[in-house]
Order: C-alpha cells, then sequence, then structure tokens
C-alpha cells in the first residue's frame, strides 16, 4: 500500500524559511516522479512544485519560483520542499502527491494526509 | 495559461439520484483532464484520468467525458460517500485545478 506522509510544517514568520519532508513508502520510490500542492485554508488546491524521478528536473509555480527549493533522496525514499522567504500569502496545508506515472503526467494518484504551514507574525 | 472555471458551484442532491458535473477549459487542453474527490479534512482522491479513465479502485459509478474545451463528470447514482467537493485538474504543464463544485445533500 502507497504511504506519504509529510512533516515540517509549523508557524512561521514572513520572511522566514520552513523544510517540508515527505516519507514514501509502498512503492518503488525511484521510479516516479513526485509533487507537492497546496491548499489555503477553505480554498482549492494549486501545483506547488514537482521533481521528475531522478531528481534532475524540477519544475516551479510561478507563485513559488525563486523561493521554493524541491529536492528528493532516493536512497531515502524521502521528498523535500525547502520554502524560503516566507509570505502570508503561502500559509495552506501542503500535500506530498505521487505522479501516476514513471513520467512526468501531473496525475496524482496517492496522496500523503498533509502539514499546515502558516506564515505570520 | 489555461483558465479551468467549474459548474455549478454547488450542487444539491439526493442520494440515488444523478449528479453532472462541468468543468471547462479556456482553449483547448485535448484529453490532459483530471477529476478529484475531496472531503473534509482529507487529501484529495483522483478519480478519473485522461478525461474518461477511472483510476483504479474507482467505481463505475463515477464517469468522465469530454475532450477540448469541455468536460464532465458524471456521477450516476449518488451514494452518501459521494457528497464531496470535486476539482478538475489539468494534467498538462503547468497543473492547474479548477475552483470546485461542491455537492452536497438535499
Amino acid at each position: 500500500e502507497v504511504q506519504l506522509v509529510e512533516s515540517g510544517g509549523a508557524l512561521a514568520q514572513p520572511g522566514g524559511s520552513l523544510r517540508l519532508s515527505c516519507a514514501a513508502s509502498g512503492f518503488t520510490f525511484n521510479k516516479y516522479a513526485m509533487s507537492w500542492v497546496r491548499q489555503a485554508p477553505g480554498k482549492g488546491l494549486e501545483w506547488v512544485s514537482a521533481i521528475s524521478s531522478s531528481g534532475g528536473s524540477t519544475y516551479y509555480a510561478d507563485s513559488v519560483k525563486g523561493r521554493f527549493s524541491i529536492s528528493r533522496d532516493n536512497s531515502e525514499n524521502t521528498l523535500s520542499l525547502q520554502m524560503d522567504s516566507l509570505r502570508a500569502e503561502d500559509t495552506a496545508v501542503y500535500f506530498c502527491a505521487k505522479d501516476a506515472y514513471g513520467g512526468i503526467s501531473y496525475y496524482f494518484d496517492s496522496w500523503g494526509p498533509g502539514t499546515l504551514v502558516a506564515v505570520s507574525s | 495559461e489555461v483558465v479551468l472555471t467549474q459548474s455549478p458551484a454547488t450542487l444539491s442532491l439526493s442520494p440515488g439520484e444523478r449528479a453532472t458535473l462541468s468543468c471547462r477549459a479556456s482553449q483547448s487542453v485535448g484529453s490532459s483532464l483530471a477529476w478529484y474527490q475531496q472531503k473534509p479534512g482529507q487529501a484529495p482522491r483522483l478519480l478519473i484520468y485522461g478525461a474518461s479513465n477511472r483510476a483504479t479502485g474507482i467505481p463505475a459509478r463515477f464517469s468522465g467525458s469530454g475532450s477540448g474545451t469541455d468536460f464532465t463528470l458524471t456521477i450516476s447514482s449518488l451514494e452518501p460517500a459521494d457528497f464531496a467537493v470535486y476539482y478538475c485538474q489539468l494534467s498538462a504543464n503547468w497543473p492547474t485545478f479548477g475552483p470546485g463544485t461542491t455537492v452536497d445533500i438535499k
């Protein structure tokens, strides 16, 4: 059974940094692209970033480009999101999501329960 | 940038009724569309990919159709567990979600 478990969410100050992690199990992690998707309180879903199965290619939404960095450790089956220069509008639940295919299809067939990031002074 | 709109915003129906949800893209996206179901406090669940393919384990009462700019998610006979928010999503660069349709109990 695929399991994705996010961690690292917390209260941060504007301009601060956080690092989110996602522990993956139940599938061959190094064969699938992964993404982060966020959801502001009471709002819809927003794709944030994606990384290829090897980690060699990364992609970002314009809203986070230059501030967030996605990475993965295939030896540890872990996905990470380094979040710098945080803004109030980054407040959201952050979901780790598995791509349905080996390449980047942006069909997300498994999701973690999410971790809450709150940015406030 | 492709914009997705969903209608209606809210659909009030009774169990056993048929639900028809619409998703429209601002430009043609071929069949690069997915549908997700989300319940309060839970992560989304993939229902449909490639506009009309049911994901693994999704009941046959869920079906997707359409291509180009107009897409439909149909739930043939609503079960109590189906009352939730439904999002369509463009699966091409860059992935975009629609604003959602809430299906609630009438």
